[in-house]
């Protein structure tokens, strides 16, 4: 069965750093682009990149270019998301998901997982 | 980028009704095109992808339709379970993928 789990909730403070984790099992970690999805009631859902596991080769929106780091451990099976700023306007909660094919560019996300609440409050 | 624009905003429906909500592309898409669901507190689900395909375990009352800039897709005859917000995303040119605003189904 296909999992994807991410870490818990943070609190943080603006101006401070965030990395948020997105551990995968059952099915071969490294050959599956995944994206993160950023989602707030005022824009709705928000892709933001995606990361390829086996090199962290990434390509993002360009909304979120240059706001966001995004890379992968294949060693341990998890993706990151991170923030070396972080501002009220990040608050949100945060998926990531999985390409339903392999090899596929032209594909839908199959698998997500729980998401991440990420709240930036002085 | 390409702007989803999904109609209604909102659908007030009874259970065994069938429906049929709405998604434009701003330009052609192809197929390339997914339907997902999401209840409160959990995270979306893909029912439908290339427009028509059901994904794995989605009952056959839901199905799409649609190719280019114009998609639809029909719930048969709604369950007490499918009432929620669905999203249409293209997939045709990324970066970024877009998402529609999302259609909420609520019990009439």
């Amino acid at each position: 069965e296909v999992q994807l789990v991410q870490s818990g909730a943070e609190v943080k403070k603006p101006g401070e750093s965030l990395r948020i984790s997105c551990k995968a099992s059952g099915y071969r970690f490294s050959t599956y682009w995944i994206a993160w999805v950023r989602q707030t009631p005022e824009k709705g859902l928000e892709w933001m990149g995606i990361v390829y596991p086996d090199d962290s080769d990434a390509k993002y929106s360009p909304s979120f270019q240059g706001q966001v780091f995004m890379s992968a451990d294949k060693s341990i099976n998890t993706v990151y998301l991170q923030w070396t700023s972080l501002k009220a306007s990040d608050t949100a909660i945060y998926y990531c998901a999985k390409r339903l094919e392999e090899m596929a560019t032209l594909t839908p996300f199959d698998s997500w997982g729980q998401g991440t609440l990420v709240t930036v409050s002085p | 980028e390409i702007v989803m624009t999904q109609s209604p905003a909102t659908l007030s429906v009874s259970p065994g009704e069938r429906v049929t909500l709405s998604c434009r592309a701003s330009e052609s898409v192809s197929q390339n095109l997914a339907w997902y669901q999401q209840k409160p507190g959990q995270a979306p689900r893909l029912l439908i992808y290339a427009a028509s395909t059901r994904a794995s375990g989605i009952p056959v009352r839901f199905s799409g339709s649609g190719s280019g800039t114009e998609f639809t897709l029909t719930i048969s005859s709604l369950q007490s379970d499918d009432f929620a917000v669905y999203y249409c995303q293209q997939y045709e040119k990324w970066p970024p993928y877009t998402f529609g605003r999302g259609t909420k189904l609520e019990i009439k």
